[in-house]
């Protein structure tokens, strides 16, 4: 049982493209963060979301919350995006971590 | 070092030995964490604190015992390692009032 699905698994993008990054949830959650994972194996915190919509630079995250959805926007994607995203939901003190999606970006 | 780090970077050992991952920040966090990541799990939660002589079982415990006599320091403990423990640890923590985790550069471990 998977408290947290991602998709997809993989993605395959040229530069420039549009990238979503789609994150589904089936517990209560005061939280739901999006992570990167570089190639190197750290992991950085993006967003954390308890409603609406957040942007950073070319990064957007929205969830809905009585759909239970979030999704990550890459506008304009660039090689150096090429990372593993986690999506990850808090449930009081405890994280539920997706899979990851695998986000190449190719010159 | 400023920041959260863990020790060592990458671990061999043998089944049925002990091993010892250190786990240290900075920051005065209060809630630390322990993770594990696999190829097809993701991240899984081991164990967490939160705060000095507090800890808790996350979802996969077994065969891990942690302890936190000092705020900064979250060591985990593998009493008897096995094969099925090879795998990424990575350390986090967040402050009492925050929102964000902070991950350390994770430990690589192998159990021949």
């Amino acid at each position: 049982k998977n408290e947290v699905e991602q998709s997809p698994q993989n993605l395959t993008a040229q530069e420039g493209e549009f990238i979503t990054i789609n994150c589904s949830y089936s517990v209560g959650i005061s939280a739901l963060h999006w992570l990167q994972q570089h190639p190197g194996g750290g992991i950085v915190s993006l967003f954390m979301l308890s409603s609406g919509k957040k942007k950073h630079g070319r990064l957007i995250a929205t969830i809905n919350i009585q759909e239970k959805h979030s999704s990550l926007h890459i506008t304009a994607s660039h090689p150096r995006d090429s990372a593993v995203y986690i999506c990850a939901a808090r449930d009081s003190n405890q994280f539920y971590f997706g899979t990851g999606t695998s986000l190449t970006v190719i010159p | 070092d400023a920041g959260i780090t863990q020790s060592p970077r990458y671990k061999i050992t043998e089944t049925g030995r002990q091993v010892t991952l250190m786990c240290h920040q900075t920051w005065s966090h209060s809630y630390m964490f322990w993770y594990r990541q696999d190829l097809g799990h993701g991240l899984r939660l081991i164990y967490y604190s939160a705060a000095a002589d507090i800890t808790d079982k996350g979802e996969v415990p077994d065969g891990y015992v942690v302890s936190r006599s000092k705020t900064e320091n979250f060591p985990l403990t593998l009493e008897s390692a096995t094969r099925s423990q090879t795998s990424v640890y990575f350390c986090a923590s967040r402050g009492g009032g925050g929102e964000t985790q902070y991950f350390g550069p994770g430990t690589r471990l192998l159990v021949l």
